[in-house]
This record gives C-alpha cells, structure tokens and sequence, in this order.
C-alpha cells in the first residue's frame, strides 16, 4: 500500500516558525511536493524536492531525506494569512502520479 | 494567467443519475487529473489522463469513468451515483515540460448525492 503520514494540526503565533513533517511509504519515489490550500480554495502547489537537502522559497523551505522517507515543510515569519492546511504528495510515477497525505491544519494566532 | 475551470461550484443530484462533471484547462497541459477530498482523507486521485484518448486509473476508479476527447477538456462521470460519492471533486492539470512537479487545480465542484 502507500501510505503518507502528517499530523493533522499545528497551531502557531504569528511570526514564529513551524515545521510540518511528511513520513512516507510508497510504491515508487520520484519526489515530495507539498501544497497549500485554505477554506473553500483549491490547492496550490508551494515545493517539490527530488533530491535530499533543503529548498529555499521565500519563507517556506522544504526539506528532503529520501533515506529516512520523510520531508518537512518548515514555514518562518509566520502571518495571519497562512493560516491553511498543508498537504505533502509523493510523486510515485513517470505520469506524475501523485499520493497526497492526509493535511496538516495550520492555525496561526495573533 | 493560468487557469483551470469546472462547470459547476455545487451540484445536488439524486441516487441514481449519471452525473458528468466537466474541466476545462487553457494551458496546453498534457496531464488531467480528477481527485475527490473528503475530511480526514486528503486527495484521493480516481483518474487521470496524459494525452488525448488516453486514461489510467488512479488509487479509485470504482464507479466513475473518464472522457477525454480534447486536449483542454477532462469530463468525469459517475454512471450511477450514489451517497457515498457526495464529495469534492477537485480537478487539476500539469505540464509534461519544463515545472513538470506542479499540478494545477480548479475551483472544484462539491456533489451532493441525495
């Protein structure tokens, strides 16, 4: 089976930092993404690693450990606005077959 | 702008009926994709399609079927609903090409089977 785990929940207060794990177990591994999506919207794709190490956008980072099959999210300066759930999604084919995890809730106070 | 577009924000239909819900993509996507979301169980992909005429099944296939007959245009259909698909349908696109990872999503459509 295929298998993706995150917590459902993190809450946080504005401009202080988060990090949202991602555990994986799939049948294929061609990279971790991870979306943002908040009440009544359709996600958005924020970061995708195929490769260990850490990727810098702004003030999200998205960190990668194929070894340990497992990711993270990692959001700095946190604001109002990015109160959402965030979901991680294994790539597991060449047709860019995706498995989403379940959702992380983010919610961000003042 | 890019855009992904679904035919309907809310659909109501009763046990029974075929239901088409349709998604239209204007960026020359190769790849459709139709999930359903339900609380506590993320995205589920049910099918998807790289090219035109062609479809694969997804985690879900069970009591729905495709139709891609255009490029831009990817049509689910539920043969014959039932209340366990009362749902939201969250259609998205991607390219083949260069940002191949990031998947495109519409507004999606939330079914309510009745």
């Amino acid at each position: 089976g295929q298998s993706l785990e995150q917590p459902s929940e993190v809450t946080a207060v504005e401009g202080a930092i988060v990090q949202i794990n991602c555990t994986y177990q799939t049948s294929g591994f061609y990279g971790l993404s991870w979306y943002q999506q908040h009440d009544g919207g359709a996600p958005t794709f924020l970061s995708y690693n195929a490769l260990d190490g850490l990727e810098e956008t702004g003030r999200f980072s998205s960190f990668l450990s194929r070894s340990d099959s497992y990711g993270y999210l990692l959001l700095q300066e946190l604001q109002m606005k990015d109160s959402a759930s965030y979901f991680c999604a294994v790539r597991v084919s060449g047709f860019q077959k995706l498995v989403f995890g379940t959702g992380t809730r983010l919610l961000v106070s003042p | 702008d890019v855009k992904v577009t679904q035919s309907s924000r809310y659909l109501v239909k009763r046990t029974g009926e075929k239901v088409f819900l349709e998604c239209v993509q204007d960026m020359d996507h190769e790849n459709m994709f139709w999930y359903r979301q339900d609380p506590g169980l993320g995205l589920r992909l049910i099918y998807f399609s790289y090219d035109v005429k062609m479809k694969e099944k997804g985690d879900i296939p069970e009591g729905y079927s495709v139709s891609r007959e255009k490029k831009e245009r990817f049509s689910l259909i539920l043969e014959s609903a039932s209340t366990n698909q009362t749902s939201m349908y969250l259609c998205a696109s991607s390219t083949t090409g260069r940002n191949t990872n990031e998947q495109f999503f519409g507004p999606g459509t939330r079914l309510t089977v009745l």
